[in-house]
């Protein structure tokens, strides 16, 4: 059974770095055919795509976030990370990995989410 | 930018009774790229509808989901009470990748 778990900080101060890990167990990283995702959700309000990387390294970002986040991939961990730069109160949210499995353009399989909070 | 928006913003309905959700986008949209999900509290977002119209696995068959261009429904036929949650609609498209509706809240009325 495919799962994911988010695992990072909890609290990071403004204008420092966010660093998120997703961890993925019942399957290879290196299995899929599709892009594994990030997502955030501010407490309270709804969705936002952060950015998409395959397991080559490959990855695609938000144009609002692209210059202040990058995805990788560690496929000898089975792992793929976030980091997104100089971190505002904005950037306090629930953050969720997740990977299509059934279609490439949605996601099936989601991690619990784990929340960030920026404050000094 | 493709938009999408959510209509309504809240409804309220009856357990037994049939919900209809909207999700709008600005641009026409190839339907294979439209996904529905349901979000209860505390928990991560459940893929319900996929390509516009086919059930995730193990998606209740009252859940249902049309559409074309740029008009989408999720329609809820009798709804149990664990169906009050919010529904998001995503899309896959140019720029950004992905883009997600602001989300209908459906309450018990």
């Amino acid at each position: 059974q495919l799962q994911l778990q988010e695992s990072g900080p909890g609290l990071v101060k403004p204008s420092e770095t966010l660093s998120l890990t997703c961890t993925v167990s019942g399957d290879s990283i290196t299995s899929s055919t599709y892009y594994w995702v990030w997502i955030r959700q501010p407490p309270g309000k709804g969705l936002e795509w952060i950015g998409n990387v395959y397991y080559s390294g490959s990855s695609y970002y938000n144009p609002t976030l692209t210059s202040r986040v990058t995805i990788s991939v560690d496929t000898s961990k089975n792992q793929f990370s976030l980091k997104m730069t100089s971190v505002t109160a904005a950037d306090t949210a629930v953050y969720y990995c997740a990977r299509p499995v059934i279609s490439a353009w949605s996601y099936d399989y989601w991690g619990q989410g784990t929340l960030v909070t920026v404050s000094s | 930018e493709i938009v999408l928006t959510q209509s309504p913003g809240t409804l309220s309905l009856s357990p037994g009774e049939r919900a209809t959700l909207s999700c709008r986008t600005s641009q026409s949209v190839t339907s294979s790229y439209l996904a529905w999900y349901q979000q209860k509290p505390g928990q991560a977002p459940r893929l319900l509808i996929y390509g516009a119209s086919s059930r995730a696995i193990g998606i209740p068959d009252r859940f249902s989901g049309s559409g074309s261009g740029t008009d989408f429904t999720l329609t809820i036929s009798r709804l149990e009470p664990e169906d009050f949650a919010v529904y998001y609609c995503q899309l896959y498209g140019s720029s950004p990748l992905i883009t997600f509706g602001q989300g209908t809240r459906l309450e018990i009325k």
